[in-house]
């Protein structure tokens, strides 16, 4: 399993953009970047999965470089209710169920 | 669809007693998970389900069993509790088309051992 590796936390204002990047470096072939969101008290949430280059969703934007041992989520234009701790994994798809989540990122956002 | 349910909310034992702590999920899902979460830490995975009747070990299995009867349910059962196993419990479950890892999680289940 790639072992990732992300800031302990990030502070924001509204309205600004986030961006967190996570280390992957012994990325394999197979291996997807899967990012969760996760409030307090609640169970994490799917954000967005790529494999290169970028995707995009209503939510966020997932940046793949061509080597894969990074990536960066990029949250747009955050609120208050953005505020929440964020994981990046990284698994296969084609063996399920090994997933390794790190310690996240709190992501702090302020008025 | 209710989703990711788990049974119960809270729960304290004393230590040395055993319980089971329940998860059901009602979208036909046939990929399960046991994840704990102790205080300002990350997920660990506890033992997780490809299907029926299939289960496998995940980072911290000691002193948890696991069996998959059905499609929808997925109970995870301590032995003998002890206070090391104080923590937040969350089941997931997910499905699997082409090339997505997406797991939905359930509300969790707050556990305190004595």
């Amino acid at each position: 399993l790639a072992k990732t590796t992300q800031p302990i936390s990030m502070d924001s204002y509204e309205g600004q953009e986030v961006n967190i990047t996570c280390s992957h470096n012994n990325i394999a072939t197979n291996d997807y970047i899967t990012w969760y969101q996760q409030f307090p008290s609640q169970g994490p949430r799917f954000i967005i999965q790529g494999y290169k280059t970028k995707v995009t969703n209503e939510v966020a934007s997932l940046f793949i470089p061509a080597d894969r041992k990074s990536s960066t989520l990029s949250l747009p234009r955050v609120s208050l209710s953005d505020t929440a701790v964020y994981y990046c994994l990284v698994a296969p798809t084609d063996s399920w169920g090994k997933f390794q989540f790190g310690a996240g990122t709190q992501v702090v956002v302020t008025p | 669809n209710a989703g990711v349910t788990q049974t119960p909310k809270f729960q304290v034992l004393k230590t040395g007693q055993s319980m089971t702590l329940q998860c059901a999920q009602d979208m036909n899902h046939e990929y399960m998970s046991w994840y704990r979460q102790d205080p300002g830490m990350g997920l660990r995975l506890i033992h997780y389900s490809v299907g029926a009747g299939i289960t496998d070990q995940g980072e911290v299995p000691n002193g948890y069993n696991v069996s998959r009867s059905t499609t929808e349910d997925f109970p995870l059962r301590l032995l003998s509790a002890a206070p090391s196993q104080t923590s937040v419990y969350f089941c997931a479950s997910s499905y699997k088309p082409d090339s997505y890892n997406e797991q939905f999680f359930g509300p969790g289940t707050r556990l305190t051992v004595l």
